[in-house]
């Protein structure tokens, strides 16, 4: 089965900064790849999601951008972090649309 | 993609049994119904499926209706290792990932 990796578990930025996150799928090629953001207490909000290396579609207009260099890499990104950018972000895969998404442990992301 | 509706918490003893029914009035001939769990600081996982009638698996039994209208997640004999989130989750096949994850139902499970 597919295993999602995603690190830090945890970060800590001020506000301002620039943010990279970084979700790697072993077991698989050709994942379909999401990243979700969830608040406290709160559903999953889909950010972005990509059906191949290159591209990337926004579901959401933010401060933030995603990109996938490679197959099995998916990067979140942002270039000035907000205080509205903190929350805990998942970043899931599936193969193929009709299959169940795996999702990894999510970074917590706190912003200053 | 079917707006779903599902009670915000639910509390449940030990060793009994815990239904969590899902309302999606507007779900479309093609959608499939989806159950997944989350834990704190963790990732939801999947744990059930279906379309019809009644789906079990080693974790769950999913019950859906014949209108499909609405679908219950059943939990046996819960431990206090199934204190978690649910989400249900109803859509075509073909757009899982897309989909919204609402607040789900906060199960919390005392000895």
């Amino acid at each position: 089965s597919q295993t999602i990796h995603q690190w830090p578990a945890t970060l800590v930025q001020p506000v301002g900064s620039p943010l990279s996150l970084e979700c790697t799928v072993e077991g698989t090629s050709n994942p379909n790849l999401y990243w979700y953001r969830q608040a406290a207490g709160r559903g999953l909000q889909l950010l972005f999601y990509s059906v191949g290396i290159g591209q990337i579609s926004s579901e959401v207009p933010q401060n933030l951008s995603a990109s996938r260099p490679q197959d099995r890499q998916f990067i979140l990104s942002s270039k000035k972090l907000l205080l509205s950018d903190s929350g805990f972000y998942l970043c899931a895969s599936q193969v193929g649309f009709t299959e169940k998404l795996f999702f990894g442990s999510g970074t917590q992301l706190s912003v200053l | 993609l079917a707006k779903t509706t599902q009670p915000i918490s639910m509390d449940s003893y030990e060793g009994q049994e815990v239904n969590i029914t899902c309302s999606h009035n507007n779900i479309a001939t093609n959608d499939y119904i989806t159950w997944y769990q989350q834990f704190p600081s963790q990732g939801p996982r999947f744990i059930i499926q279906g379309y019809k009638t009644k789906v079990t698996n080693e974790v769950a039994s999913l019950f859906i209706p014949a209108d499909r209208k609405s679908s219950t997640l059943s939990l046996p004999r819960v431990s206090l290792s199934d204190t978690a989130v649910y989400y249900c989750l109803a859509g075509e096949t073909d757009s899982w990932g897309k989909l919204q994850f609402g607040a789900g139902t906060q199960v919390v499970v005392t000895p």
